[in-house]
């Protein structure tokens, strides 16, 4: 079955960029869905981020837009997030997730991210 | 964007209940409303989508009603691993996608 894996670095410093990657198993991501990325802050509710189709359209929170890019690795089945000029407020729980129209039926177990200097 | 209100924030309920959670969108959404489980150190798990369809594998105590703005999910009789925060999706319009804040079902 589909299985995703988020990796990155645990703490980030402030006005650094983060870099999350999300690893797709037991399916192709070139064959299909889109690909997305929602974020948890410590106590709090969810928040989607972003989300990519294979073929590279991409949408994006608008809330977010002017510090986030997303891409695609097909060849290593991955897909990264970046968020540029972070702050404390970007501190959370950051999972990938798969969707074919907008629910998102598989996910990944999450990474946590600590923006501090 | 559309704003997704979820009532109440905590829901007080003992095993064997009924408990129905409510999620209202600030526009219409049509039948584009998801529903997640979600409890202490794990990923959400979808569990109900297109206002009422429930997704793999989850059990039929698990009911979603509702269309437009106004929408609830219903537990027909809680067991001890229902116990978790639940949150409502919409997908009718986006970007953004857009959760509620969340419901908290606790044992009373």
């Amino acid at each position: 079955q589909v299985q995703l894996r988020e990796s990155g670095p645990g703490l980030v410093k402030p006005s650094e960029t983060l870099s999350l990657t999300c690893t797709v198993s037991g399916y192709s991501i070139s064959n299909g869905y889109y690909w997305g990325w929602i974020r948890q802050p410590p106590g709090k509710g969810l928040e989607w981020i972003v989300s990519i189709y294979h073929g590279g359209s991409t949408f994006y929170n608008p809330s977010l837009k002017s510090r986030l890019s997303i891409s695609v690795d097909t060849s290593k089945n991955q897909f990264t997030l970046i968020l540029s000029s972070v702050t404390a407020a970007d501190t959370a729980v950051y999972f990938c997730a798969k969707t074919l129209t907008g629910p998102f039926d598989v996910w990944g177990q999450g990474t946590i991210v600590t923006v501090s200097s | 964007e559309i704003v997704m209100t979820q009532s109440p924030a905590t829901l007080s309920v003992s095993p064997g209940e009924r408990a129905t959670l409510s999620c209202r969108a600030s526009q219409s959404v049509s039948s584009n409303l998801a529903w997640y489980q979600q409890k202490p150190g794990q990923a959400p798990r979808l569990l109900i989508y297109g206002a009422y369809t429930r997704a793999t594998g989850i059990p039929d105590r698990f009911s979603g009603s509702g269309s437009g703005t106004e929408f609830a999910l219903t537990i027909s009789s809680l067991q001890s691993e229902d116990f978790a925060v639940y949150y409502c999706q919409q997908y009718n319009n986006w970007p953004p996608l857009t959760f509620g804040g969340g419901t908290k079902v606790e044992i009373k």
